[in-house]
Parts: structure tokens; C-alpha cells; sequence
């Protein structure tokens, strides 16, 4: 099975700084990776797919990049709304995996 | 306006089963494969199964083959998950989403299930 590795644990950050989530892959997954955004209580969200696609009504402020094993995920301009838990997930091989979550806090 | 309400969800002691039902609205339900994701308490997310939306072909993860069931009522625009021979690492929240591509783009509110004895 494929193996996210996302870094860092934790980031801790100012409202209005820009935020930079990193998700690695054990073995390419091509551009089939996604990322969701998960608040305290609630659901996950799903925020970009296919490493760089926005999501319905996810705004601009939020954007993918990255192929093969190495993945981005950036928020321009952190919003008070924006502090959650973030997860990467990819689609290339069965089983689906995710991985292990960067909590953005505030600092 | 996609619609997933979990139901089912309790406290079952080791090796118990429990069945868990998500209701689908809003949506053609039978033209979309479904999704059950769980997450154990204060810990990450967890892909457990798949079910095509024609075929009914499934997928599990390694974790629960063999002892959950995932299956799907398109008459009655229902998505199931059998869990039999609960363990203790079974306990959390069980989450149903609709597939998207293999991308989960619509997900319920989650059913807590907890293995204790």
C-alpha cells in the first residue's frame, strides 16, 4: 500500500501568514492526490483533487501543486476559519490511503 | 443538495456486530460509488471499503477483510457497512461519502461506534 507522509505534525501560524502543507508519497501517485480540510467536529471537506483542482466553492486563497511523490498544499493568506486539520489522499492504487494529518494552529 | 445521514452506530462488546445504514438524498444514487471512512478518537482518517455503483463490485482495506461487509440498497438509495468479530481498534467515527473518481467530494456527519467491554 501507499504511504502519505505529511509534514509537519503542526504548524503554527499568524492569521494572514501563508501556510505550506507538505504530503509525500512512498511511490509516485502521479497527480492523483487530494486534500481535504477537517474541523473540529465535523466532517472532512474536500478542498483540491488531482493535485491542483479546486474543489466546488473552494476559494482562490487555496491551491495544490506537485506529481509523482512530492505534494503541495498552500493557503495564501490564513482566514480565522482556515485552522483546522488538513489530510492528503491518494487515488492511484487501491487500497485508497491518507495520510496523517497536519494540524495548521494558531500561533 | 447532496444529503448523507449515518445511522447505526452504539456500543458493541468485543467480537459483537453492528450494522451501519447511510441514507442518500439529493443526488442519483445509484450512479456513484460509495465510501465508508473511519477515525479512531483524536487520531487521522482511515479508508475501509468501497462499493462500485452498478456492478457492486467492493474493495476493503487489509484492517477489516473478511470481517465487514459493505453493500448497497439502490432501491432505497441506502449504503450499508456489516461489521462482525468487533475489535477494540474498531471504535470510532464511521463516516459514508460519495465517490467521486475515487475522490470523496460529499460526506455525512459520521456514526460513532465504540468495541468496549
Amino acid at each position: 500500500e501507499i504511504v502519505l507522509t505529511q509534514s509537519p505534525a503542526t504548524l503554527s501560524l499568524s492569521p494572514g501568514e501563508r501556510a505550506t502543507l507538505s504530503c509525500r508519497a512512498s511511490q509516485s501517485v502521479s497527480r492523483y492526490l487530494a486534500w481535504y480540510q477537517q474541523k473540529p467536529g465535523q466532517a472532512p471537506r474536500l478542498l483540491i483533487y488531482d493535485a491542483s483542482k479546486r474543489a466546488s466553492g473552494i476559494p482562490a486563497s487555496f491551491s495544490g501543486s506537485g506529481s509523482g511523490t512530492d505534494f503541495t498544499l498552500s493557503i495564501s493568506s490564513l482566514q480565522p476559519e482556515d485552522f483546522a486539520v488538513y489530510y492528503c489522499q491518494q487515488r492511484s492504487n487501491w487500497p485508497l490511503t491518507f495520510g496523517g494529518g497536519t494540524k495548521v494552529e494558531i500561533k | 443538495e447532496v444529503q448523507l445521514l449515518e445511522t447505526g452506530g452504539g456500543l458493541v462488546q468485543p467480537g459483537g456486530s453492528l450494522r451501519l445504514s447511510c441514507a442518500a438524498s439529493g443526488f442519483t444514487f445509484k450512479n456513484y460509488d460509495m465510501t465508508w471512512v473511519r477515525q479512531a478518537p483524536g487520531k487521522g482518517l482511515e479508508w475501509v471499503a468501497a462499493i462500485s455503483g452498478y456492478f457492486n463490485s467492493t474493495y476493503y482495506a487489509n484492517s477489516v477483510r473478511g470481517r465487514f461487509t459493505i453493500f448497497r440498497d439502490n432501491s432505497k438509495n441506502t449504503l450499508f457497512l456489516q461489521m462482525n468479530s468487533l475489535r477494540a481498534e474498531d471504535t470510532g467515527v464511521y463516516y459514508c461519502a460519495k465517490d467521486q473518481d475515487d475522490y470523496l467530494g460529499d460526506w455525512g456527519q459520521g456514526t460513532l461506534v465504540t468495541v468496549s467491554s
